[in-house]
């Protein structure tokens, strides 16, 4: 089954300890990304990657790190969490998101529902 | 910069009668596609209905259209014979050619609550 696997899926954790939340696709796609939900905000992208080794900002990356030394796996890192960045988090992929004309549909985990004390 | 909006927070729809969500969209970028999202209380994110800025008709999927009006830059989604199973936030998205795809800009979102 073609899906986008995040881990943890909700997480209470303390201010300033670090935490990976993982993300795994098994369609061999070449685009991941990572969004952040909050009420009234919708959702806004932290981080993406075009394939193995190219990451760039998207438009809410402070206080996150990404690495994508495979391409299954794009793990979002938060060196110090902060009660900002309590949010609800979705990992994405998509073989492009337009190819040829073609709809990429873009593929979305379940969620990770993060607290940071 | 690029901008979605969406400018209905709630909206509330009888069983079987059609509902309009409303989605507006500034750039200055001749190339875009246009997105609407489904997300259900359970949190998962459907993806339902894309517009590309060059399509000359209007996107159809099932009971999901897209009223583009390309001149007033709005993607409206069109739900036809709601179903209590539609209640849910719908998110209209966009991405520009010229990035390569690579951004997809989100709205607010709208909940719609459909009633028997």
């Amino acid at each position: 089954e073609a899906q986008v696997t995040q881990n943890p899926r909700y997480l209470i954790t303390v201010t300033g300890k670090k935490l990976t939340v993982t993300c795994s696709q098994n369609m061999n796609h070449e685009y991941m990304s990572w969004y952040r939900q909050d009420p009234g905000l919708g959702l806004r992208q932290i981080y993406y990657s075009m394939n193995v080794e190219v990451t760039d900002k998207g438009d809410v990356p402070e206080g996150y790190k990404v690495s994508r030394k495979e391409k299954r796996n794009f793990p979002l890192i938060l060196e110090s969490p902060s009660p900002n960045q309590t949010s609800l988090y979705f990992c994405a992929s998509s073989l492009s998101l337009v190819l040829a004309g073609e709809i990429g549909e873009l593929f979305f985990g379940e969620g990770s529902r993060l607290t940071v004390l | 910069a690029q901008k979605i909006t969406q400018t209905q927070p709630g909206m509330f729809v009888q069983e079987k009668e059609a509902v309009t969500l409303d989605c507006t969209y500034d750039t200055s970028d001749p190339s875009y596609g246009l997105f609407w999202y489904k997300q259900p209380s359970s949190g998962e994110m459907i993806f339902l209905i894309y517009q590309g800025s060059y399509d000359q008709q209007n996107a159809t999927e099932g009971r999901y259209s897209l009223n583009f009006q390309k001149a007033r830059k709005s993607a409206n989604l069109v739900i036809s014979a709601s179903q209590l199973g539609d209640s849910a936030m719908y998110f209209c998205a966009m991405t520009l050619t010229n990035t390569g795809f690579q951004k997809l800009v989100f709205g607010t979102g709208t909940r719609l609550l459909v009633s028997p």
